[in-house]
């Protein structure tokens, strides 16, 4: 069974740093592009980021860009987000999701979501 | 960036009855060497994560029954639920993955009438 459980999560004041875990299991994690996907108070679905499988190639929201940095490590079957000079609008719920194959692809597997919050 | 509009914003069904969702991006996402259309539809139930329904707009997920359908080409799209029940109301979206930033639509709120 795949099972992807982040962590990380928790108050932080604006301009502060978090970072973001998701343990992957129940498949060969290395195998897999891996993405960022975050759900705001009162907002919809937001995709963040994603990453390939060797941790070669990244892509990031213009929301995000520059302020946020995803990897992976494949010999630990983790996927991280480094979240830095978080703002207020960054408040949300953050899911680690896996691709269904390589390249674009659609969102097979979800985590259950690590909630972080920007405020004073 | 591709910008996904789903309508409508909110619906309320009967159950046994059919609901429709509409999903319109403003440029196409069919790819032409390959003939496929980079859809995808959630479903996203209150304190859950998103779950995936349909991809390749027509293609139903491992284990999703056959009441959900997807349906369109190019630009515009439909996801169909032939049968509500209860435990269909969530909020549905669609996402684009045709191009980076993947964008999704901003949600649909499925009601029992």
């Amino acid at each position: 069974e795949v099972l992807l459980v982040e962590s990380g999560g928790g108050l932080v004041q604006p301009g502060g740093s978090l970072r973001l875990s998701c343990a992957a299991s129940g498949f060969t994690f290395s195998n897999y592009w891996m993405h960022w996907v975050r759900l705001g108070p009162g907002k919809g679905l937001e995709w963040v980021s994603r990453l390939n499988s060797d941790g070669s190639m990244t892509d990031y929201a213009d929301s995000v860009k520059g302020r946020f940095t995803i990897s992976r490590d494949n010999a630990k079957n983790t996927l991280y987000l480094q979240v830095s000079s978080l703002r207020a609008e960054d408040t949300a719920v953050y899911y680690c999701a896996r691709a269904y194959g390589s390249g674009n692809s659609a969102l097979s597997n979800w985590g259950q979501g690590t909630r972080v919050t920007v405020s004073s | 960036d591709i910008v996904m509009t789903q309508s409508p914003d909110s619906l309320a069904v009967s159950l046994g009855e059919r609901a429709t969702i509409n999903c319109k991006s403003s440029q196409t996402v069919l790819y032409s060497s390959n003939n496929k259309n980079y859809l995808s539809w959630y479903q996203q139930k209150p304190g859950q994560p998103p779950k995936l329904l349909i991809y390749w707009a027509s293609t139903r997920e491992s284990g999703v029954p056959d009441r959900f359908s997807g349906s369109g080409s190019g630009t515009d799209f439909t996801l169909t639920i032939s049968s509500l029940e209860a435990e269909d109301v969530a909020v549905y979206y669609c996402q684009q993955y045709f191009s980076t930033p993947y964008t999704f639509g901003q949600g649909t709120k499925l009601e029992i009438k």
